[in-house]
């Protein structure tokens, strides 16, 4: 199994533009998470889906922030516009099962650099 | 948004030794869960615990789920310089059911 699959792995964009960053979970996972990890806050979950459905976005930090999972392949973060302060790591990860039944694999992660 | 108290923050350890850490909460978890992160890479689970009391083995990894609900432990036998790493507790609160992450332990061996 390929595991879960970030694209890019490194995105650098200026302040102000739009980013998207894209999640392939592992096949025949129903639920998918993407977290943000700083120095300062740790990992911070910031959406969760199941079955395709938002059913959690609590974490999400405002409305620049927006997730779609149009299918159960695919899932894209898309930030607009972007700021400095986001600058992060982003992770998608998977699971089988819904929320807390089954534990989660996380792909490698998306490095943002806003400047 | 809410984490975990997990402690050390960081530590150096010759190789060859133990190593302890843990995690605390004022909240009561349903299911522990203990990842290490290596740079540039995701967190990979380790050890999975789902009852308070239970001490769950991986190798030269053990792990317990404090009988208070409120804790878990990780020790590291015989450490060796792969062990290097992020450590992460992540526990699922029994309201919410959702995992919170600690602030994570940084490891370095020396060999």
């Amino acid at each position: 199994d390929a595991g879960v699959i970030q694209s890019p792995r490194h995105e650098v964009t200026e302040m102000g533009q739009e980013v998207t960053l894209r999640c392939k979970p592992i096949s025949g996972h129903n639920s998918l998470f993407w977290y943000r990890q700083t120095m300062m806050r740790g990992l911070e979950l910031l959406i969760y889906f199941n079955n395709n459905v938002p059913i959690d976005d609590s974490g999400m930090p405002e409305d620049r922030f927006s997730a779609k999972m149009p299918n159960a392949s695919f899932s894209t973060l898309k930030i607009q516009p972007s700021e400095p302060r986001d600058s992060a790591v982003y992770f998608c990860a998977s699971s089988l099962g819904a929320w807390g039944n089954t534990e989660a694999f996380f792909g490698q992660g998306t490095r943002l650099t806003v400047v | 948004g809410q984490q975990l108290n997990q402690s050390p923050q960081s530590m150096f350890i010759q190789e060859g030794e133990d190593v302890s850490m843990n995690c605390t909460s004022s909240s009561i978890f349903n299911t522990w869960l203990w990842y290490k992160q290596d740079p540039g890479e995701g967190p990979v689970l380790l050890i999975a615990l789902y009852k308070a009391g239970e001490l769950t083995s991986n190798g030269r990894l053990t792990a317990q789920f404090g009988i208070t609900r409120k804790d878990s432990f990780l020790n590291i036998s015989a450490s060796i310089p792969s062990d290097v790493g992020i450590y992460f507790c992540a526990g699922q609160d029994s309201g919410t059911y959702k995992y919170i992450f600690g602030t994570g332990t940084r490891l370095k061996v020396l060999a």
